[in-house]
């Protein structure tokens, strides 16, 4: 069974740090493009990096850029997140990507169930 | 940056038909991808790359894309297609991921 797996959520004040991982299995991790999405409570889905399996192809919303850093090693993928802002609370999804073109423009086709974030004071 | 809008909601009567549209700027031109979100749960691919079908979806769930909309459509509404739907692209002009506002279907 295709399962991601995210971990490292929590309560943390502004302006500190989290790194956030999720573990992959039941498919060859190594060959597909990931993502991170997050989800604010009530609101709707906000892509947040996506990372290519040979590490080529990166990117970052706006929002992140600068703070969010994403990499993967052989089973995971990572989101180190810095100077975290009230307005990172959410939940943060791991996404696979489908493949068909290995590029940002795939789809997303598997979808852990996310781990929350909560930056707060 | 580029904006994919998406109505609110969308109220439809069972075993009726559901449209979902996603405005954006030439999206005709994007491959478009579809998400189906129930309560509480994680994001399901529906509809990929504007039309296309992943397996296990029911073929009352189809797509079209032209111009400067997408469109979502069910057939043959259930009580279990009540979820929020999203549509999004990759924008390679301005190398943007979006996703749509989100459209809450009711079924009544």
């Amino acid at each position: 069974e295709v399962q991601l797996v995210e971990s490292g959520g929590g309560l943390v004040q502004p302006g500190r740090s989290l790194r956030l991982s999720c573990e992959a299995s039941g498919f060859i991790f190594n060959n597909f493009f990931m993502h991170w999405v997050r989800q604010a409570p009530g609101k709707g889905l906000e892509w947040v990096s996506g990372l290519s399996w040979n590490r080529r192809s990166i990117g970052y919303a706006d929002s992140v850029k600068g703070r969010f850093t994403i990499s993967r090693d052989m089973k995971a993928l990572h989101l180190q997140m810095n100077s975290l802002r009230p307005e990172d609370t959410a939940l943060y999804y791991c996404v696979k990507g489908e493949g068909r073109f290995d590029d940002m423009s795939d789809a997303m086709d598997v979808w852990g169930q996310g781990t929350t974030v909560i930056v707060s004071s | 940056s580029y904006v994919l809008t998406q109505p609110p909601s969308v109220s439809v009567s069972p075993g009726k038909t559901a449209s979902i549209t996603c405005g954006g700027d030439n999206i005709g031109s994007e491959n478009v991808h579809w998400y189906q979100q129930r309560p509480g749960q994680a994001p399901v691919l529906v509809i990929f790359y504007d039309s296309d079908r992943p397996s296990g979806i029911p073929d009352r769930f189809s797509g079209s894309n032209s111009g400067n909309t997408a469109t979502l459509t069910i057939s043959r509404v259930e009580a279990g297609d009540e979820a929020d739907y999203y549509c999004q692209v990759w924008n390679a002009s301005t190398a943007h991921l979006v996703f749509g506002t989100g459209t809450k279907v009711t079924v009544l």
